[in-house]
């Protein structure tokens, strides 16, 4: 089964870059969705299509997709920006959905 | 607004069935598949599997073959999902989500977007 990898924490100070990978074989040939999870609530999904936001998520959030890396970086880290990231995609081997292992943002 | 709202809480004994609705609104019921995803306690997202409003049919992760059923009723705009033989490691926040939008046998909107507010079910003797 496709198998994704993200590390398991990522620390930034407020206003600094977060980047947040997740890894795949030949994962630059899916599409990648991007979801953030705070404490307590649902998924939210942040990035789309590997680099796409929808509507009311802020252009501090972006995306890219290459290769065996995806990442999603978030510029100008906020304290509410605080939360569990998660990567996304469809295999079409299994017709199975996969989520990546999980990825904790701590803004320091 | 597209809205997702699931049932209760649910406390089990290890062998039970629970089943987990998810009344959607705010959209056509039956142009978006349906995904399930599971979370335990303190752990990732686990998808279980997805359906297909519009004609009923399924696809589940294989880990669940077997355990899982996910029906709808278009009448109430509803999904359910079930699960049976539950087991402690079952024990976990069940969230629905909805999916891809078909149509004329294409499917577009490959991911999943709103998530309903999640249902915790615990297993426990």
């Amino acid at each position: 089964s496709y198998v994704l990898t993200q590390p398991p924490s990522v620390s930034v100070a407020p206003g600094q870059t977060a980047r947040i990978t997740c890894g795949g074989n030949n994962i630059g040939s899916k599409s990648v969705h991007w979801y953030q999870q705070k404490p307590g609530q649902a998924p939210v999904l942040v990035v789309y299509d590997d680099s796409d936001r929808p509507s009311g998520i802020p252009e501090r959030f972006s995306g890219s997709n290459s290769g065996n890396t995806a990442t999603l970086t978030i510029s100008r880290v906020e304290a509410g920006d605080e939360a569990d990231y998660y990567c996304q995609v469809w295999d079409s081997s299994s017709d199975h959905y996969v989520f990546g292992t999980g990825t904790k943002v701590t803004v320091l | 607004q597209v809205q997702l709202v699931q049932s209760g809480a649910e406390v089990k004994k290890p062998g039970a069935s629970v089943k987990v609705s998810c009344k959607a609104s705010g959209y056509t019921f039956t142009s978006y598949y349906m995904h399930w995803v599971r979370q335990a306690p303190g752990q990732g997202l686990e998808w279980m599997g997805i359906i297909n409003p519009s004609g009923g049919s399924t696809s589940y992760a294989q880990k669940f073959q077997g355990r899982v059923t996910m029906t709808r009723d278009t009448s109430t705009s509803t999904v359910y999902m079930e699960l049976s033989s539950l087991r402690s490691e079952d024990t976990a926040v069940y969230y629905c989500a909805r999916g891809q939008y078909c149509t004329n046998g294409v499917c577009y909107n490959n991911w999943f977007d709103p998530w309903g507010q999640g249902t915790l079910v615990t297993v426990s003797s």
